[in-house]
């Protein structure tokens, strides 16, 4: 059974760091694309960044650029999103999604329950 | 980046109805188009990939159809566990997007 667990969301304060986990299982994680998706409270749903099967390949939304690192451990199985220089509106539930393929086919068919970050003084 | 525009933003239906709903993109998404569903407390729920495929599990009654910048989703009969939020995306292009949302909700 595919699982994906979601871990360290916690209230940060605006400038500061945060590192989100995402423990997969139940699959090859080497061999799948994976995502972060993030929905803010009452608001729709906003892709944040892709990583390749393998890694090689990253990608990102305009609003995270430059301040979010996306990386996978596929001897762990984990997927990562660091988060740096965070800001009031990157408040959300931060869903982390595997896509059915190495690349291209980014859509999600898998999706964790979500870890909140709220991000606040 | 391509913008997604679903309409309408709520349905009001029965259980029964037929639900339509609809997402225009601003460029064509060569058909690489995908609906999800979302129900409050939960993560989304992969309907149909590729404008008309459904995914591993969804039943019959949602059919998706559509091609270039206009695709819709179609819930043929209403059951009671559909009524939720359901968004499409698109994988044609970076950044993906996805649209604000349709909530089918009780008449």
């Amino acid at each position: 059974e595919v699982q994906l667990l979601e871990s360290g969301g916690d209230l940060v304060q605006p400038g500061g760091s945060l590192r989100l986990s995402c423990a997969a299982s139940g699959f090859t994680f080497s061999t799948y694309a994976m995502s972060w998706v993030r929905q803010a409270p009452g608001v729709g749903l906003e892709w944040v960044s892709a990583i390749s099967g393998g890694g090689g390949n990253t990608h990102y939304a305009d609003s995270v650029k430059g301040r979010f690192t996306i990386s996978r451990d596929d001897s762990k199985n984990t997927l990562y999103l660091q988060m740096n220089s965070l800001r009031a509106e990157d408040t959300a539930v931060y869903y982390c999604a595997r896509s059915p393929g190495a690349s291209g086919t980014w859509y999600w068919d898998f999706w964790g329950q979500g870890t909140l970050v709220p991000v606040s003084s | 980046e391509i913008v997604l525009t679903q309409s309408p933003a709520t349905l009001s239906l029965s259980p029964g109805e037929r639900a339509t709903l609809s997402c225009r993109a601003s460029q064509s998404v060569s058909s690489y188009l995908a609906w999800y569903q979302q129900k409050p407390g939960q993560a989304p729920r992969l309907l149909i990939y590729d404008a008309s495929n459904r995914a591993t599990g969804i039943p019959a009654r949602f059919s998706g159809s559509g091609s270039g910048t206009d695709y819709t989703l179609t819930i043929s009969s209403l059951e009671t566990e559909d009524f939720a939020v359901y968004y499409c995306q698109q994988r044609n292009d970076w950044p993906l997007t996805f649209g604000g949302g349709t909530k089918v909700e009780i008449k």
